[in-house]
C-alpha cells in the first residue's frame, strides 16, 4: 500500500547509457514532480507535471525527459549519461498544483543513480 | 531567487532534550512552509504543512512556527528520543511556482 513508489531502488550503469527510472502514486493526487538531490544532500525540483501536463521546467539538460501516461504515473528518461547525473531522484505528489493551498508534497523512497 | 537556509547544519542532544531547529527564506512571498524528515538513505517523510496565513501547526511532539514577514520558521521538538534522529528539511513554496529547500539539519540523540 506505498503511496508513491519508485523503481529502481538502485541503478548503476556506463556513461553514455539511457536509463529509465519509474513512478507511480496511489494517492489519487494530480500532481507529480521529479527532484534531484546532490552529493551535499541538496534538493532542487527538475519537474512538474499536473494532470500529465508539464507546469515546471527548471534549467534541466534536454537529456532528461519526462513522461507521463497518466496522472499516477510519472516516469523520468535519461539519455546519454553523464558523470554528474549521480545522485538521488525522487519522485513526489501532491494533491493540487504548485502555489495552491493543499499541496503538501509526498515523496517517494528515492532511486540512487551511480554513472561509473 | 528564494534561498532558504537551515541552522544548525548538525546538532548532537541527550535524550530527553527540548529542541529548536531553525529555517529562514529571503523571499516573504510564500504559499506555505513544509518541514520533511530524511533518514539515511530513505525519502521524506512529511511532518508538518504551514499555510502562509497561518502561525503555527503541531503534531505530537512536534511544533511548527512561521513568521513570514521575518522570513522565519522553527520546528520545536519536545523530549526528544533516540528515534527522532536523522535529518530535518525545511522547505517553502514561493513565488514562480517552487518548492525551494534548506540543506537540513542533522541532528542525533544519543540515548
Amino acid at each position: 500500500d506505498t503511496a508513491v513508489s519508485q523503481t529502481p531502488k538502485y541503478l548503476v550503469t556506463q556513461m553514455g547509457n539511457d536509463k529509465s527510472i519509474k513512478c507511480e502514486q496511489n494517492l489519487g493526487h494530480d500532481t507529480m514532480y521529479w527532484y534531484k538531490q546532490d552529493s551535499k544532500k541538496f534538493l532542487k525540483i527538475m519537474f512538474s507535471y499536473n494532470n500529465k501536463e508539464l507546469i515546471i521546467n527548471e534549467t534541466v539538460p534536454n537529456r532528461f525527459s519526462p513522461k507521463s501516461p497518466d496522472k499516477a504515473h510519472l516516469n523520468l528518461h535519461i539519455n546519454s549519461l553523464e558523470l554528474g547525473d549521480s545522485a538521488v531522484y525522487f519522485c513526489a505528489s501532491s494533491q493540487d498544483q504548485t502555489g495552491t493551498p493543499n499541496n503538501e508534497q509526498f515523496f517517494g523512497p528515492g532511486t540512487r543513480l551511480t554513472v561509473l | 531567487k528564494q534561498e532558504v537556509t537551515q541552522i544548525p547544519a548538525a546538532l548532537s542532544v541527550p535524550e530527553g532534550e527540548n529542541l529548536v531547529l531553525n529555517c529562514s527564506f529571503t523571499d516573504s512571498a510564500i504559499y506555505n512552509l513544509q518541514w520533511f524528515r530524511q533518514d539515511p538513505g530513505k525519502g521524506l517523510t512529511s511532518l508538518l504543512l504551514i499555510q502562509s496565513s497561518q502561525r503555527e501547526q503541531t503534531s505530537g511532539r512536534l511544533n511548527a512556527s512561521l513568521d513570514k514577514s521575518s522570513g522565519r520558521s522553527t520546528l520545536y521538538i519536545a523530549a526528544s528520543q533516540p528515534g527522532d534522529s536523522a535529518t530535518y528539511l525545511c522547505a517553502v513554496w514561493s513565488a514562480g511556482n517552487m518548492l525551494t529547500f534548506g540543506g537540513g539539519t542533522r541532528l542525533m540523540v544519543k540515548p
